[in-house]
């Protein structure tokens, strides 16, 4: 398996452009998360999808950012217009939902976000 | 709302020199206490979940253990290897999010 797959590692951009982040989960995992890591903030999650359904985007900061999972196998998460202070590392994480009802959450490699 | 807390922020090490790293939490309804390792550039890495107190994991020279507010990671005579930034995350009975914690960043000198 190849794991979680996430594109691009690093994306340098100016304030104001469109920035679009993509994530492929495992497959067979019907859970997938969006978390942002910041060196202030640490570990934040985002949003996340259930069967390709948004269940929370509580954490999503404004509607600058959207989220979107149009197939079991692909998601993306946009940025429009882009603003310094998003910069920070995304990452995608999936996972099968178990028996105890505990996630183990298996996360992708992460795309590092500059906004200049 | 959960929450969680470890200490210390940074912790360095000699080679062999035995520690532990402390994880508090609050959660409503624990369904899992979570450990993770994360390298440099790397997402991080799965390497336990605890269910209940009392309950303890081990692998290799870590070992987790799980209290009703706190969980420590104790890391025996820890080699250069072991240099990594470890998290901790709590899920609660509410939902299928995990809130993580700051993490430690373990520096381990030869």
């Amino acid at each position: 398996d190849a794991g979680v797959i996430q594109s691009p590692r690093h994306e340098v951009t100016e304030m104001g452009q469109e920035v679009t982040l993509r994530c492929k989960p495992i497959s067979g995992h019907d859970y997938l998360f969006w978390y942002r890591q910041t060196m202030m903030r640490g570990l934040e999650l985002l949003i996340y999808f259930n069967n390709n359904v948004p269940i929370d985007d509580s954490g999503m900061p404004e509607d600058r950012f959207s989220a979107k999972m149009p197939n079991a196998s692909f998601s993306t998460l946009k940025i429009q217009p882009s603003e310094p202070r998003d910069s920070a590392v995304y990452f995608c994480a999936s996972t099968v939902l178990r028996h105890s009802g505990a996630n183990v959450l298996t996360f992708g490699a992460g795309s590092r976000l500059t906004v200049l | 709302e959960d929450q969680v807390t470890q200490s210390p922020e940074a912790l360095r090490l000699q080679e062999g020199e035995s520690s532990s790293l402390n994880c508090s939490y609050t959660v409503s309804g624990l369904r899992g206490l979570f450990w993770y390792r994360q390298d440099p550039g790397k997402g991080p890495e799965f390497l336990f979940t605890l269910y209940s107190a009392g309950e303890e994991k081990e692998k290799e020279r870590l070992k987790a253990t799980l209290t009703k507010k706190e969980s420590f990671l104790h890391i025996t005579a820890p080699k250069p290897e072991d240099s990594a930034t470890y998290l901790c995350a709590v899920q609660g009975a509410a939902g299928n999010k995990l809130t993580f914690g700051g993490g430690t960043r373990v520096l381990v000198k030869p």
